[in-house]
């Protein structure tokens, strides 16, 4: 199973700043996503990172406020930018491999962000 | 537009058995995932459905009825430590796919 570490492990962020998320895995992997899991709530898809290209954004999310890096294999950062107190949450990273090497789909152990 | 339902909450009492239900209406369907996830820690692999039938791992089973769009998750022997949430997730799309996750089941064990 691939390890995944997240960098910080948590923040706490005034308003209007902006706040980058690493995210690093020990092998290289297709597919690296970010979530976001809110206070009492379960995890909502922000984006796919796609390496190369630009991010797939799900409904609900925009690049300018979420704008995703991913330069190679095994990393990937999500950035949160203008943060107000409703981005208070904890984001996610989470890779699988292509079809056909494995099904599984791991977590990182998040970001706990909180704005004030 | 995606669709994952699953109960709020269960309680169960220790060395019990229990089922928690998960129905779902996706645009696409690549497989239907189990994960646990304690407070404050990432999600963790639990099971992977894509066929109908029952899939056994130690004391935790799940099943899956694709015409039905339901699944569910069967933790027997329960201990205190699996006092968790329980997330069904859908993978759908091509190219890979992408993970739905329904809103969790919190299960709380008693002694």
């Amino acid at each position: 199973s691939a390890v995944i570490s997240q960098k910080p492990s948590r923040d706490i962020c005034q308003r209007g700043t902006s706040l980058t998320i690493q995210c690093q895995v020990d092998s290289q992997v297709t597919m690296m996503f970010w979530y976001r899991q809110q206070p009492g709530q379960s995890l909502t898809l922000i984006a796919t990172a796609n390496q190369g290209s630009e991010a797939t954004y799900e409904s609900g999310f925009v690049i300018d406020k979420f704008p995703i890096s991913r330069p190679n294999l095994t990393f990937s950062t999500l950035t949160v930018s203008n943060m107000s107190p409703e981005d208070s949450s904890i984001y996610l990273c989470s890779v699988r491999n292509q079809p056909g090497q494995g099904y599984e789909q791991y977590f990182g152990p998040g970001t706990r962000l909180t704005v004030t | 537009g995606q669709n994952i339902d699953q109960p709020t909450e269960m309680t169960a009492t220790e060395g019990a058995i229990v089922q928690i239900n998960c129905t779902y209406q996706t645009s696409g369907f690549n497989g239907l995932f189990w994960y646990q996830q304690h407070a404050g820690e990432a999600p963790t692999f639990l099971s992977y459905n894509v066929l109908d039938g029952l899939e056994e791992k130690g004391r935790f089973s799940s099943f899956l009825s694709r015409s039905k769009g339901y699944s569910y998750l069967l933790l027997k022997e329960l201990q205190m430590k699996d006092s968790a949430s329980y997330l069904c997730a859908v993978r759908v799309g091509n190219q890979g796919g992408k993970l739905i996750f329904g809103q969790g089941t919190e299960l709380s064990v008693k002694p």
